[in-house]
């Protein structure tokens, strides 16, 4: 399994500023995967981000929003940018683990979670 | 694009009793696997069972077992014997190679001492 650490674990922001959210697996990983859950909802995904290649986005979510870097196979950022009280949420970062089975096994983060004044 | 839907938002139970969670989901897909996964408080998502769709037997992990309906589409998890720390929000999940992973939107499970 792998074990994936986010930073910040909190913040509290003002409207109009961006935060970026870190993501650091402890495992070479090829899918990493953003969610973003409002209060008390569920996750919905905001991107796929494949090392090397521009993150995809899901429908309602981009890339002018929500700018993803993935510089190599173990780390990944999220920035939340001009942001809005709306913007209030936990993120998440996930990881897929491709052994090689019959399907992939996701892990999570333990969420980043952002107040926007 | 496949569908998943918990049609409980809140229960709650005494500890010690048994409590089921329902989940039921829709999907053309003939391969696919279905998961439990829990959100305590503390935010970290826990895989709490696996189910694979092409497996009759229900899945089961110690005091956590699932009732799987293929043909009627529903996956419901069966929590026995409930403990004050099983307090979280449980979502049901659908993955499929072609989507990835479809959530819920979830049950938040309360157990009363």
């Amino acid at each position: 399994s792998a074990v994936i650490s986010q930073k910040p674990s909190r913040d509290i922001c003002q409207r109009g500023t961006s935060l970026t959210i870190q993501c650091q697996v402890d495992s070479q990983v090829t899918m990493m995967f953003w969610y973003r859950q409002q209060p008390g909802q569920s996750l919905t995904l905001i991107a796929t981000a494949n090392q090397g290649s521009e993150a995809t986005y899901e429908s309602g979510f981009v890339i002018d929003k929500f700018p993803i870097s993935r510089p190599n196979l173990t780390f990944s950022t999220l920035t939340v940018s001009n942001m809005s009280p709306e913007d209030s949420s936990i993120y998440l970062c996930s990881v897929e683990d491709d052994w090689g089975g019959p399907y992939n096994e996701q892990f999570f983060g333990p969420g980043t979670r952002l107040t926007v004044l | 694009a496949q569908t998943v839907t918990q049609s409980q938002p809140e229960m709650s139970v005494q500890e010690a009793e048994t409590v089921t969670l329902s989940c039921t989901y829709d999907t053309s897909e003939s391969n696919y696997y279905l998961f439990w996964y829990k959100q305590p408080p503390s935010r970290q998502m826990i895989l709490v069972i696996r189910q694979e769709a092409y497996k009759q037997q229900n899945a089961t992990e110690n005091r956590f077992s699932v009732n799987f309906q293929k043909a009627a589409k529903s996956f419901s998890l069966k929590i026995s014997d409930s403990q004050l720390g099983d307090t979280a929000m449980y979502f049901c999940a659908f993955w499929c190679r072609a989507d990835g992973l479809t959530f819920g939107k979830g049950t938040h499970l309360i157990i009363q001492p």
